[in-house]
């Protein structure tokens, strides 16, 4: 079975500060990691994944995340953050097999204050 | 690229009615799913269909809830009767061919209150 555990409901941060959003996973084989965002009202939106190769991964709106397969992480991350970020955050895992099922966490609440 | 369409964006029903909600996938995607995602928490996946068949239904209340996808297009979730705590906000995605099965496309939602 494989599960997500995100570890900061929320984050409060200031304008221009770094970010960094923390994501655990638990699988028992090769996983692909997603990150989403999800603003108010709005449906979910893919911000980057990890299928397989490079471990320092690219996504948009200036984030990135980096795969640690030995310390089962996935963080999101951003140098410098803007008010328009200010967003729900979902990180997922998908093991693969027939059916391509994605487990959530429960999500990290980021809001950006000016 | 049109994305995935989801009707209503809310609804509001008392407890014992029923509801419907539609959902029109992106063009060409053989893969549909259907979340529940109460508030606080991430989403849950409910049913998910490949073409007109379910893959996985292992978390659809079957006793209340049902889904269908009839000519592998759009598809319908029903809930009845509603109870208070099927309040949330009811997710469909879609996703692609083989090579892009990994990347799913979500709508807006549809968010549910039941009072």
């Amino acid at each position: 079975a494989q599960s997500v555990t995100q570890l900061d409901s929320q984050v409060p941060v200031f304008e221009e500060a770094p970010v960094e959003l923390r994501c655990n996973y638990s699988s028992s084989v090769s996983v692909y990691l997603f990150w989403y965002v999800q603003y108010p009202n709005q449906g979910l939106q893919l911000l980057l994944k990890y299928l397989s190769g490079s471990t320092l991964v690219k996504g948009i709106n200036g984030f990135e995340a980096e795969f640690n397969k030995s310390q089962t992480s996935f963080h999101l991350r951003k140098p410098s953050v803007h008010i328009s970020d200010t967003a729900e955050y979902f990180c997922a895992v998908n093991s693969g097999g027939s059916n391509y099922k994605l487990t959530f966490g429960k999500g990290t609440l980021l809001t950006v204050n000016p | 690229e049109a994305g995935v369409a989801q009707s209503p964006r809310y609804k509001i029903i008392e407890k014992r009615q029923s509801v419907a909600f539609w959902c029109n996938p992106i063009s060409g995607h053989a893969t549909l799913y259907w979340y529940q995602q109460i508030l606080g928490q991430g989403p849950k996946l409910l049913i998910q269909f490949q073409n007109n068949g379910v893959v996985d239904d292992s978390q659809l209340p079957k006793d209340r809830f049902s889904a269908e996808r009839l000519k592998g297009v759009d598809s319908t979730l029903k809930i009845q009767p509603a109870k208070l705590e099927d309040s949330a906000v009811y997710l469909c995605a879609s996703s692609g061919g083989q090579a892009r099965s990994y990347e799913q496309y979500f709508g807006p939602g549809t968010r549910l209150t039941v009072t």
